[in-house]
C-alpha cells in the first residue's frame, strides 16, 4: 500500500514562473491537506480539500496560490508568479473519509527553490 | 488564538540517557493532541494521538502523556536512531487542520 506520493521532490523555479506541486493521497483516502514549512518555522496549514471541494483555505495566501483536488487525478497546489519568499518545503497529508486529522499521513514533501 | 509551544528547541543526549520533551498548548477545547517525528528531508511520521487529560500512549522507547495544559514525550534509554525532530500539534476548532509547534530537535550520541 503506497503512502502519500508527492512530486516532484525538488523543484527550482525562477522568479515570476509558475510552480505546480502534485499530491496523490493514500489509496482509500479522500481528504487532502497542504502544509508549508519555511526554514526555522513550524509546519503551517494552507488548505484542506475533499474531492472537488475546498473545505478550508484559511491558511492560503490570498494571491497567487490556488489548490484543487479533482474527481480524477492528484491534488494540485499551484503557485503563480513565484517569489523568493515562496521557497519552502510543501507537504501534503491525507486521511480516510470521516477521520480527518486523526489519521493524517504525510508525504515526503516538495522542496521548492525560487532563484 | 490556538497556540503550541515546544521546549527545548534542541536537546543533546548520550545513548541511554532518558529525558522528556515538552509541548504546551492553548486551545479552546482540546480536540486532539498529536506527536510526529520528522527526519531531515522527510515528511512527518505519525506517532501518537492523545484526546484527554491523563491519557498515556507508548511505542517502543517513547511514551506520550497529556495534562490539561501540556503534553510530554518521554524518551527512555534513547538510541542514536531516535535522533530526529519531534513535532507536537493540536487540531483546530473546526477540525480541519493541525496547528504545529516548531519542534524539538533531538540528537542522541553513542
Amino acid at each position: 500500500n503506497a503512502g502519500v506520493m508527492q512530486n516532484p521532490r525538488h523543484l527550482v523555479r525562477r522568479r515570476g514562473q509558475e510552480a505546480r506541486l502534485r499530491c496523490s493521497p493514500m489509496k482509500g483516502h479522500s481528504h487532502v491537506y497542504w502544509y508549508r514549512q519555511l526554514p526555522e518555522e513550524g509546519l503551517k496549514f494552507m488548505v484542506y480539500l475533499q474531492k472537488e471541494n475546498i473545505i478550508d483555505e484559511s491558511g492560503m495566501p490570498k494571491e497567487r496560490f490556488s489548490a484543487e483536488f479533482p474527481k480524477e487525478g492528484p491534488s494540485i497546489l499551484r503557485i503563480q508568479q513565484v517569489v523568493r519568499g515562496d521557497s519552502a518545503a510543501y507537504f501534503c497529508a491525507s486521511s480516510p473519509q470521516g477521520q480527518r486529522n486523526t489519521e493524517a499521513f504525510f508525504g515526503q514533501g516538495t522542496r521548492l527553490t525560487v532563484v | 488564538e490556538d497556540q503550541v509551544t515546544q521546549s527545548p528547541e534542541a536537546l543533546r543526549l548520550q545513548e541511554g540517557e532518558s529525558s522528556s520533551l515538552n509541548c504546551s498548548y492553548t486551545v479552546s477545547g482540546l480536540r486532539g493532541l498529536f506527536w510526529y517525528r520528522q527526519d531531515p528531508g522527510k515528511g512527518p511520521e505519525f506517532l501518537f494521538t492523545l484526546y484527554s487529560a491523563g491519557e498515556e500512549k507508548e511505542k517502543e522507547r517513547l511514551k506520550a502523556t497529556l495534562t490539561k495544559k501540556e503534553s510530554f514525550l518521554h524518551i527512555t534509554a534513547p538510541k542514536p536512531e531516535d535522533s530526529a525532530t519531534y513535532l507536537c500539534a493540536v487540531e483546530n476548532q473546526a477540525g480541519t487542520a493541525l496547528i504545529f509547534g516548531k519542534g524539538t530537535t533531538l540528537s542522541v550520541s553513542s
